[in-house]
């Protein structure tokens, strides 16, 4: 069936490298596409989003990247720091009637001092 | 402000019990969401109100029965609930009430224990 999935499930990475966390979507339809963190105990806190007709945002040290052709989609965070360990998920928007997201099955980056 | 409340933090029933989950928003947003996550998974969607009308329900059971007193409220009931209920549940809302893609955001989330 479709599915938001992500490489890999944990990513570690020392202080101070950039990170890169990927996710594949299947769905051609969909337009819009979200990053989310969720620390231990908290709720998923926004972090990017980048619709379809877009290929690269960029915020506070974050990139996402999205590549159509492939269906894939990029979080990148530079000089990455303690505070980023968290559990990382994309989550797509198929659009249509609704505003229904669907998540990724999330990447968790860990962070060595 | 991005905040969407939720209380309470923890909670502990029996399957016997009825008990309510609250949450709050004041960003003038017209969508709110419930959602269930398990241990090491993704969110799920369990129920969407638009505009203060049910406009999704995921098959949920009927055990978990929602309510949205007004556009900045939404409450989750919780009756005769089983230990495979215990779950964080998550509230979300946005802004524009379902008719076009936006960001969703999300509360700290219930804790819910079922014994």
């Amino acid at each position: 069936g479709e599915s938001v999935g992500l490489h890999l499930p944990t990513l570690s990475v020392q202080e101070g490298d950039n990170s890169i966390i990927n996710c594949a979507y299947s769905n051609s339809a969909s337009d819009y596409f979200i990053w989310y963190k969720q620390e231990s105990g908290k709720g998923p806190q926004f972090i990017i989003d980048i619709r379809s007709n877009m290929d690269k945002r960029q915020g506070q040290r974050v990139t996402v990247l999205l590549n159509k052709t492939v269906k894939h989609l990029s979080l990148q965070i530079a000089a990455t720091q303690p505070g980023d360990s968290a559990v990382y998920f994309c989550a797509e928007n198929r659009g249509g009637a609704t505003n229904k997201l669907i998540f990724g099955t999330g990447t968790l980056l860990a962070v060595q001092p | 402000d991005t905040e969407v409340t939720q209380t309470p933090k923890h909670l502990v029933m029996g399957m016997t019990n009825k008990k309510s989950l609250k949450c709050e928003q004041h960003m003038g947003h017209r969508a709110m969401y419930w959602y269930k996550q398990k241990a090491k998974k993704p969110p799920e969607l369990m129920f969407v109100y638009s505009y203060e009308k049910l406009s999704i329900n995921e098959s949920v059971p009927s055990r978990f029965s929602p309510e949205c007193p007004n556009s900045s409220l939404l409450n989750l009931h919780l009756h005769a609930l089983q230990p495979e209920d215990s779950a964080l549940y998550l509230c979300a809302s946005s802004l524009a009430g379902g008719r076009f893609t936006d960001t969703q955001y999300f509360g700290p989330g219930t804790r819910l224990t079922v014994l």
